[in-house]
Order: structure tokens, then C-alpha cells, then sequence
């Protein structure tokens, strides 16, 4: 069954400071995704990692992907307190419609 | 503006009461999902369907019913609901599975509560 893991499950950091956010998960899967959600709100789309080596990048956020190692991170470059959220990441196979979510990491950024 | 649109926002029940939660897509996307969010969870599946006129089971299905009525929409019926369907249920659609990098559109969401 696959299974995701997210770590840490709660993240307090200070502004300037850079931390990295790990997704494991149990079984191949062929795309690894990032959302953002805002307490109250919907999710919303920020990365999709589809190879071994994937790197992407908007803004203070990067993430990659290690297929071999079944694991994403989400690094955060300089927080800002406009990037206090809860962050999920979820991976699901071609062809599979059952994509599967961590439980995700609420990040607090404080001045 | 396109995207996929849910109601009601809100909705407190009775246990044993029935309602459906209605969602819409205007983006010509094939595939559409419903999906339970609880505290420290994450999401859930509960059903998906993957081309009109097709359903099937997620992660979490039982307690729920499912109808894809055309392309654009999607509805999850609760029969006979019960305090463990508290919850955040969230809609959402994504393109033609296999074609890459696609992601998942979702709703705003539902908040209902069973009393």
C-alpha cells in the first residue's frame, strides 16, 4: 500500500532562516506533487516532480525528487512570514487515479 | 474564472439526515475526485471518477455514494450521515492521466458538521 510521510509535522522558524521539508513514501510512484494551503482555504498547486533528479523552483521554495531514494524535499531559501502555511506533498503513478497525501507540515515563520 | 466550484460552503446535519455536495468543472478536464481532509491527516480519497459514466472506490468510500452526471460534474451523496463524516470534503479535477506533467485542481471546499 503505498504510504507518505512527511516530516516535521510542525516547523516554527524565524525569518531569514533556511529549512528543508522531507516527503517519503513507501512504494514507486511517478509523480510527486507540493501544495500549499492557507488555514481555512483550498489547496493550491505548487510543484510536479515526475523524474529521478527533478528540480523546481519558484521563488524561496525549491523542491526535488530521488526516485531511488523515495524522497522529495521542499527547501525553504530566507523565510518570509508570507510563506506561514500548511505545506502536503502527494504521489500517485500513471494511469492511477488514487493519489495519496502526507499529512503535512504546518510552517509557522515568526519576525 | 475557471476552476472547480463546490457547494454548499457550509452545511450542519443531523445523524441520519441526507444531503449531496455538488461540484462543478469548467475545464474540460476528464478525470474529477472527492476527497476528506481531517486534522493531521492530510486528504483522503473517498471516490474518484476517471471519464464520465465511470466511478470508482478511494482510500475511504464507505458511508458514500458518488454520481458523474456529464464531463463537468461530479456529486457526493451522504445517505445516512453519521459524526465520523465530520469533516472538510474538497473536490477536484485534473486532465488525462498518463499525459504528464498535469496537476490537481481543487475546489474550495465543504465544512460539514454532524450533529
Amino acid at each position: 500500500e503505498l504510504k507518505v510521510e512527511q516530516n516535521p509535522l510542525f516547523l516554527s522558524m524565524q525569518e531569514g532562516k533556511n529549512y528543508t521539508i522531507y516527503c517519503n513514501y513507501s512504494t514507486t510512484s511517478d509523480r510527486l506533487y507540493w501544495y500549499r494551503q492557507d488555514p481555512g482555504k483550498s489547496l493550491e498547486s505548487l510543484f510536479v516532480l515526475l523524474s529521478n533528479g527533478a528540480v523546481k523552483q519558484e521563488g524561496r521554495l525549491m523542491a526535488s525528487l530521488d526516485t531511488k531514494a523515495r524522497l522529495s524535499t521542499l527547501h525553504i531559501t530566507a523565510a518570509v512570514h508570507d510563506l506561514s502555511a500548511t505545506y502536503f506533498c502527494a504521489v500517485d503513478r500513471y494511469n492511477n487515479n488514487d493519489m495519496r497525501f502526507g499529512a503535512g507540515t504546518r510552517l509557522t515563520v515568526k519576525p | 474564472n475557471a476552476g472547480v466550484t463546490q457547494t454548499p460552503k457550509f452545511q450542519v446535519l443531523k445523524t441520519g439526515q441526507s444531503m449531496t455536495l455538488q461540484c462543478a468543472q469548467d475545464m474540460n478536464h476528464n478525470s474529477m475526485y472527492w476527497y476528506r481532509q481531517d486534522p493531521g491527516m492530510g486528504l483522503r480519497l473517498i471516490y474518484y471518477s476517471a471519464s464520465e459514466g465511470t466511478t470508482d472506490k478511494g482510500e475511504v468510500p464507505n458511508g458514500y455514494n458518488v454520481s458523474r452526471l456529464n464531463k463537468r460534474e461530479f456529486s457526493l451523496r451522504l445517505e445516512s450521515a453519521a459524526p465520523s463524516q465530520t469533516s472538510v470534503y474538497f473536490c477536484a479535477s485534473s486532465g488525462v492521466p498518463g499525459q504528464g506533467d498535469y496537476g490537481y485542481t481543487f475546489g474550495s471546499g465543504t465544512r460539514l458538521t454532524v450533529v
